[in-house]
């Protein structure tokens, strides 16, 4: 069965411009979650989608967004970059309602210059 | 506020010896316990979860202990192996209701061979 696939895995962009990453989670799975990993800051929940529905949302600012679609699909869109918005975005879907043994995508590492 | 804390950011062990990682945290609320392994450029893998009716969880080289009373817990890795260098992430969560998981910051792990 595949894993979960983050898309692209690199991106560069500069301060100012937007982006969108890509999750597909595993096929069955329901539940995607977003994170951005940094160095010292651990995994930083973004927000989690269910049934197309954001149930959970973290501590960031209104310029990350999400979503996701009938088919569990998700994309989070970040706009206005910062260069502190470099960082490893990880996604992961689980099961069942709750999150808990999710797994993970390798993530997209985005460099904002 | 930091609800997950890993408070070593790297530990080196030899190879054969036993790596203890640890972790505590502050939510009483928290009844479900687990722990990640990454790699570099690869999304977390499971490894290890602990439930809090239960004070221990056994996985082949790798144990988890619970100690609910001083909110602490810690994973244990015996013998250790060079391929289990890697950072590792504790998570905590609330079995009931829809919550996230809530990540420490890691422990990079490095076993000298």
């Amino acid at each position: 069965k595949a894993g979960v696939t983050q898309t692209p895995r690199y991106l560069i962009k500069t301060r100012g411009q937007q982006v969108t990453l890509s999750c597909s989670p595993i096929s069955g799975h329901r539940s995607v979650s977003w994170y951005q990993q940094t160095p010292g800051q651990g995994l930083q929940f973004l927000f989690e989608y269910f049934s197309e529905t954001q149930r959970n949302k973290g501590n960031f600012p209104g310029r990350f967004s999400g979503r996701q679609f009938s088919n569990s699909r998700s994309e989070m869109n970040v706009s206005t970059l910062e260069l502190g918005d470099s960082a490893l975005y990880l996604c992961a879907s689980s099961f069942f309602d709750r999150n808990t043994e999710a797994f993970f995508g390798q993530g997209t590492r985005l460099t904002v210059v | 506020d930091q609800q997950v804390k890993q408070n070593s950011p790297s530990l080196s062990v030899q190879e054969g010896r036993i790596s203890i990682l640890n972790c505590d945290y502050t939510n009483s609320m928290f009844d479900y316990f687990l722990w990640y392994k990454k790699y570099p450029a690869e999304g977390p893998t499971f490894l290890i979860s602990i439930s809090s009716i239960k004070d221990k969880n056994e996985d082949g080289r790798f144990t988890v202990f619970l100690n609910k009373s001083a909110k602490h817990l810690s994973l244990h890795i015996v013998p250790s192996q060079p391929g289990d260098s890697a950072v590792y992430f504790c998570a905590a969560s609330r079995s009931f209701g829809n919550e996230k998981l809530t990540f420490g910051t890691g422990t990079r792990l490095t076993i000298i061979p």
